[in-house]
Formats: structure tokens, sequence, C-alpha cells
């Protein structure tokens, strides 16, 4: 089974600040990360996803990310944020290779920048 | 927009009743993907359909079910409706739904509210 932890339920920040959102999972077999991001009362989009190669990703709207096997992170980070990535973020994995496609979701890091 | 139509935007029904939520696919999508989106368990994946087929199955309860119809379109039926029913049902699609790590596109959502 695997799991996503997502070590900040929310995040306060000022425009034009640097950011970080964390994210750690669990996983006994191989595993595609992904980043989504829910705008209020809208579904979730894709901000970026990890399947091979190299370890730091990049995204929509300035956002990267750097998956790390070793310590089983895929932390989310953007140089500089506006108000209007005010969202909810969310990590999430898929087992590569399974017969179950399913995402699996971490509860979610409310971003809320400030101006 | 990514595509994938769900309806109605909001509902709202007392307990013990039955209803059903619609989800249209991205065009060309053969994987459906149901997900429950509520505060205290946050979102979860419920089932997952591939070209009419049912494909996985994760935390549906058996008073709800699913199908996915020769039109690709799909639909959740939720009965004897319970008070933590209410949350917010989210409908995704895929192109293959194959274990590759391929996207998976969100609708706008469903609303359910048990009274």
């Amino acid at each position: 089974a695997q799991s996503v932890t997502q070590l900040d339920s929310q995040v306060p920040v000022f425009e034009e600040a640097p950011v970080e959102l964390r994210c750690n999972y669990s996983s006994s077999v191989s595993v595609y990360l992904f980043w989504y991001v829910q705008y209020p009362n809208q579904g979730l989009q894709l901000l970026l996803k990890y399947l091979s190669g190299s370890t730091l990703v990049k995204g929509i709207n300035g956002f990267e990310a750097e998956f790390n096997k070793s310590q089983t992170s895929f932390h989310l980070r953007k140089p500089s944020v506006h108000i209007s990535d005010t969202a909810e973020y969310f990590c999430a994995v898929m087992h590569s290779g399974g017969s179950n496609y399913k995402l699996t979701f971490g509860k979610g890091t409310l971003l809320t920048v400030n101006p | 927009d990514s595509g994938v139509t769900q309806t109605p935007k909001h509902l709202i029904t007392a307990t013990g009743q039955r209803v059903t939520l619609r989800c249209s696919p991205r065009s060309g999508d053969l994987s459906v993907y149901w997900y429950q989106q509520s505060l205290d368990q946050g979102l979860q994946f419920l089932i997952q359909y591939y070209n009419g087929e049912e494909r996985a199955k994760g935390n549906i309860l058996e008073r709800f079910s699913a199908q996915q119809f020769p039109d690709l379109h799909s639909e959740l039926n939720l009965s004897s409706l319970e008070l933590g029913d209410s949350a917010l049902y989210f409908c995704a699609s895929s192109p293959e739904g194959r274990g590759t790590g391929e996207t998976q596109y969100f609708g706008p959502g469903t609303r359910l509210l048990v009274l």
C-alpha cells in the first residue's frame, strides 16, 4: 500500500516570497509522483509530474519539484509567489506498473499568498 | 477547462434517498475514475472504468455503484444516503487508464449535500 504525507496543512506567505510545500510518500514499490492544484470551487489541475529521468521537474505557473528517492520526498517549490497562487495543493502517488491506476492523495496544503 | 464535464454541479437531498451523478470524459479518453473529497477523509479513490469495464475498486461503499456506458460517459449511483455521504465527488478521465503515469484530468465536481 502507498501513502502520502503533506507535512503542512496551511502555508501563509507574502507575495513575491519563495515557497516550499512538502510532500513525503511511503510505498513498497516504485511510484509516479504528481502535484495537483485546486483553486476555490474548481476541480484539480495538474501542476507537474515525475515519471522517470531528471529528478527536477518543471511544471506550469513557474512551479518545480524535486524527487528525492532516498528521502522519499517530492517537495514543490516556487521562487516567487503571486496572489493568484492562493489555492490548495495536493501531492499524489500512483503505483508504477501495477494494475490499479488510482491516485493516492495527501490531505492537501492550503497556500495563502498575502499582499 | 479540462474537458471533463460533470452534472449536476450541486445536489441537495435527504437521508435514505438515491442520486445519480453523471460524468462525460474528455473526447477520446477511455478511462474514467471517481473520487470523493470530504473534510475528514480527504480525496479518496472510489472506482475506475476502462472502455465500459470495471478496472479497479477503491474505498467504495456497497451502497454506491457505477457504470460506464458505450458512449464512455459514466454514472455514479449513491443509494440509502447518509449524512456522512455529503462530499464533493470528482470524476477524472485519462486516455488509456494504464499504469504509465498518464495524467488524469479532473472535472469540476458535484457537490452533494445530504440533509
